[in-house]
């Protein structure tokens, strides 16, 4: 059982720039979440998912896309980089522990720095 | 989204009992309040979640006052290794939460 993993772990982008970065859980989740952590803040929420083949925007969708095809992965893309999103991405997974709350399992990040 | 405040840093003498409290006046009557933990160069945590009254696990215990409009967590005789930062976060987890800056707490010897 790997829990959230991500991949790739660091990766550096020329301005204009796309990738895509994978999250993937094996724990059956059904909600799945990127965030975006900038140095010396918090957590900002991206998109998030509350199921396959559903996506939902966050605080700051901006620039960003996302997927979710299959219920194991969560993928974020960024069609044309820029400075401004160099970032650590942090994707998550969240299962009920009640009917109405869930605890969130996060993965180790991505740190992506755009030039 | 149910706003969250909470002191930005704190400091604390190893075997000392840390509280960190949480302001969330405008909780609504069905969210659920979270505490995470996140260490450097890592993802956070989950430690303990509460709807009112005290919850205890092995790692903290989360009191909530009847009006939910506040919250503490305590955690027993930190280490180094408590050395993180603290989120508290409100509403139905399922969804979209906001996670803020935290409390950065630093415990020393």
């Amino acid at each position: 059982n790997a829990g959230v993993t991500q991949t790739p772990k660091f990766r550096v982008l020329k301005t204009g720039q796309s990738m895509t970065l994978l999250c993937a859980q094996d724990m059956n989740h059904e909600y799945m979440y990127w965030y975006r952590q900038d140095p010396g803040m918090g957590l900002r929420l991206i998109h998030y998912s509350v199921g396959e083949g559903t996506t939902a925007k966050g605080e700051v969708p901006d620039g960003y896309n996302v997927s979710r095809l299959k219920k194991q992965n969560f993928l974020l893309g960024l069609e044309s980089a820029a400075p401004s999103q160099t970032s650590v991405y942090f994707c998550a997974s969240a299962t009920a522990l009640t009917r109405a709350s869930y605890e969130q399992y996060f993965g180790p990040g991505t740190r992506l720095t755009v030039t | 989204l149910a706003k969250t405040t909470q002191p930005i840093s704190m400091d604390s003498y190893e075997g000392q009992e840390v509280n960190i409290t949480c302001s969330h006046n405008n909780i609504a009557t069905n969210d659920y309040i979270t505490w995470y933990q996140q260490f450097p160069s890592q993802g956070p945590r989950f430690i303990i979640q509460g709807y009112k009254t005290k919850v205890t696990n092995e790692v903290a215990s989360l009191f909530i006052p009847a009006d939910r409009k506040s919250s503490t967590l305590s955690l027993p005789r930190v280490s180094l290794s408590d050395t993180a930062v603290y989120y508290c976060l409100v509403g139905l987890s399922g969804y979209a939460l906001n996670f803020g800056k935290g409390t950065s707490l630093l415990v020393t010897p």
